[in-house]
């Protein structure tokens, strides 16, 4: 089983939907969650934090769920600029150490 | 700060060359990373650093990978001798807390 599990998509979006993904990890022991962004042909970028109460930034909302180690993200009101490679990353330890990056999800918001 | 420096951008070898990647992190970044990332594979963490010193080696593929930081500013991933498997875009990250600032990675490409 893969530290972090993505499904791959792609995910076709129409212009203002709501569109979710969720992502899975192995280690129970986990630490820390991110969301990272990916364009094409680009590095990775951090898009947000994922904190154990949820939290929302603008038109995202990232939560966690512990008990069933899984983390999701939701985009509300999609915009075309939001089409990109969404990246699931988890740390193991309590720093930046060892981040372990899922295999990303990649959504397309159709005009 | 220039944010994470990568050189090349772009490195086109023969199977059997010495390939040696570098990367410059961000100035009083403590930690430092060299990922992999493919179409089948997605992102792999092969090695990362803390304070200059390798924790960490165990995504190394095998011998023909090794890599260096002889002081803070400084980075290099080099394979010996390289194989047409080798190919693809390798990203070197650095951080100081929980977000970790990626460069723009080296395509490489072996044939």
């Amino acid at each position: 089983r893969k530290e972090v599990e993505q499904d791959p998509g792609p995910f076709n979006v129409p212009e203002g939907a709501t569109v979710a993904f969720n992502c899975t990890y192995s280690n129970s022991a986990s630490q820390s969650f991110f969301w990272y962004r990916q364009d094409c042909r680009k590095e990775p970028k951090l898009l947000m934090s994922v904190y154990s109460s949820g939290n929302e930034d603008g038109r995202f909302t990232a939560q966690l769920n512990r008990a069933s180690q899984y983390i999701s993200l939701l985009i509300r009101d999609s915009k075309l600029s939001d089409s990109a490679t969404y990246l699931c990353v988890v740390n193991w330890g309590f720093g930046n150490e060892k981040l372990t990056f899922g295999t990303g999800t990649r959504l397309t918001i159709i005009p | 700060d220039a944010g994470v420096i990568q050189s090349p951008r772009h490195e086109v070898t023969e199977m059997g060359q010495e390939v040696t990647l570098r990367c410059k992190p961000i100035s009083g970044h403590d930690y430092l990373f060299w990922y992999r990332q493919t179409m089948m594979r997605g992102l792999e963490l092969l090695i990362y650093f803390n304070n200059n010193v390798p924790i960490d080696d165990s995504g190394m593929p095998e011998d023909r990978f090794s890599a260096k930081m002889p002081n803070a500013s400084f980075s290099t991933l080099k394979i010996q001798p390289s194989e047409p498997r080798d190919s693809a875009v390798y990203f070197c990250a650095s951080s100081s807390d929980t977000e970790a600032f990626f460069g723009q990675g080296t395509r490489l490409t072996v044939v």
